[in-house]
């Protein structure tokens, strides 16, 4: 089980360039999400998406999009990068047991927009 | 909106010492609390949580405490030791949307101190 996997681990951008992240859970868990990390923030959501085939907003959805491309992959895609968007990207999913809801976070991936 | 509060910020202990990070969640409908520790350059990781029908959960030398009137709920860790170095995150479940997610506070960075 490799568990949840993210690529790449390191990307740099110039601003109005556009990327995809990938995440992919070999789990079978429903839920899946993507966070972000900024000093002093801590983790902050950006999107989730409950089960295969929807997604919603999280707490910081400007400037992103998602796609859950199946049970496995939830791909985040910035279309035009900003300074503002430099930030360290995890991926996580889950599967809610009763009130149990243990997420599983991917390694990472730090993205620096200049 | 929902938000979870936490705190200290940074807090400094003597190896061996005892550790309280304190958190706090405004939506008094939230029934699970969980903490993740994350390690310098490492993704964040379940150390332990907690559902609403118990006050108190302990698993070796980690304990949380949970007061479901006063909103509030602590991460205790006795006998420090330099492995607890890290940063710590506190979170709640909360309703966002049709579904309930969770929401991390910003996380305490706990130096233990030879």
């Amino acid at each position: 089980n490799a568990g949840v996997t993210q690529t790449p681990k390191f990307q740099v951008l110039k601003t109005g360039q556009s990327m995809t992240l990938q995440c992919a859970q070999d789990m079978n868990h429903n839920s899946m999400y993507w966070y972000r990390q900024d000093p002093g923030m801590g983790l902050r959501l950006i999107y989730y998406s409950a089960s295969e085939g929807t997604t919603d907003k999280g707490e910081v959805p400007n400037g992103y999009n998602v796609s859950r491309l199946n049970k496995r992959e939830f791909s985040l895609r910035l279309e035009s990068a900003a300074p503002s968007q430099t930030s360290v990207y995890f991926c996580a999913s889950s599967s809610r047991t009763g009130l149990t809801d243990t997420q599983y976070f991917g390694p990472g991936t730090r993205l620096t927009v200049l | 909106g929902e938000n979870v509060e936490q705190h200290p910020s940074t807090l400094s202990v003597q190896e061996g010492d005892s550790a309280v990070i304190k958190c706090t969640y405004s939506d008094s409908a939230s029934n699970y609390f969980p903490w993740y520790k994350q390690e310098l350059g490492k993704r964040p990781q379940l150390i332990i949580d907690i559902r609403s029908n118990v006050g108190e959960k302990k698993d070796q030398r980690i304990a949380v405490t949970l007061n479901k009137t006063a909103k509030h709920f602590s991460l205790h860790i006795t006998e420090t030791q330099p492995e607890d170095s890290a940063v710590y995150f506190c979170a709640a479940r909360i309703v966002m949307n049709r579904d309930d997610k969770i929401i991390f506070g910003k996380g305490t960075r706990l130096h233990i101190l030879p």
